[in-house]
């Protein structure tokens, strides 16, 4: 069957960095996806990978090694309203997204 | 409008009762989906239409019924449901299901209870 494993909660101090970590299995490729979702708020797009390495955007970056079947999301400079649940998802081989449960992830002052 | 809207925010239903939620997009978007979303639990593909046309419908009891009259527009109708269906609906839409970067908007879903 198909599954995506990310950690059910996180804690992290503002100012810090975390590394929210992602792995799948999955009938097929073609791109995996990360949310962030607030409390009672819709999922919002943060990032994509396609290929293997590193994609930086700003205060977030995501890698990829698809050998591995494995994913992380890092956030830098931690913020108090980066407190959320971030989503991991895969894009099988019919287009369809997977999605992990999500990681909470809680920021401490 | 903009983004994806969906309607209503909230809705609380008897089992036999019959009901219709919205979801309208203002993306001009081509394909249009709708999520089941419980506690704690991965995000549930429902149906996809892509060009108007369904190209998943994962199992889904037939008390749930979506329509897509156009590509702006999507329904999930509902009928004699269970409780274990009370959960956040969620609509999304995007360019096209089956391109390279394609990723989802999502509506703020409608916080549905089954009583």
């Amino acid at each position: 069957g198909q599954n995506i494993d990310q950690p059910t909660e996180m804690t992290a101090t503002e100012g810090a960095i975390v590394q929210i970590n992602c792995t799948y299995q999955t009938s097929g490729f073609n791109g995996l996806f990360w949310y962030q979702q607030h409390a009672g708020e819709a999922p919002t797009f943060l990032s994509y990978n396609v290929l293997d390495g590193l994609e930086e955007k700003g205060r977030f970056s995501s890698f990829l090694s698809r050998s591995k079947g494995y994913s992380y999301l890092l956030l830098k400079e931690l913020q108090m309203k980066d407190s959320a649940s971030y989503l991991c998802a895969v894009r099988d081989s019919n287009y369809q997204l997977i999605w992990g449960a999500g990681t909470k992830l809680i920021i401490k002052p | 409008e903009t983004g994806v809207t969906q309607t209503p925010r909230h809705l609380v239903m008897g089992m036999t009762n019959k009901k219709s939620l919205k979801c309208e997009q203002h993306l001009g978007h081509n394909a249009m989906y709708w999520y089941k979303q419980s506690a704690k639990k991965p995000l549930e593909l429902m149906f996809v239409y892509n060009f108007k046309e369904q190209t998943e419908n994962n199992s889904v009891p037939s008390r749930f019924s979506p329509e897509c009259p156009n590509s702006s527009h999507l329904f999930l109708h509902l009928h004699t449901l269970q409780p274990e269906d009370s959960a956040l609906y969620l609509c999304a839409s995007s360019q096209d299901q089956a391109s390279g970067l394609d990723e989802q908007y999502f509506g703020p879903g409608t916080r549905l209870t089954v009583t």
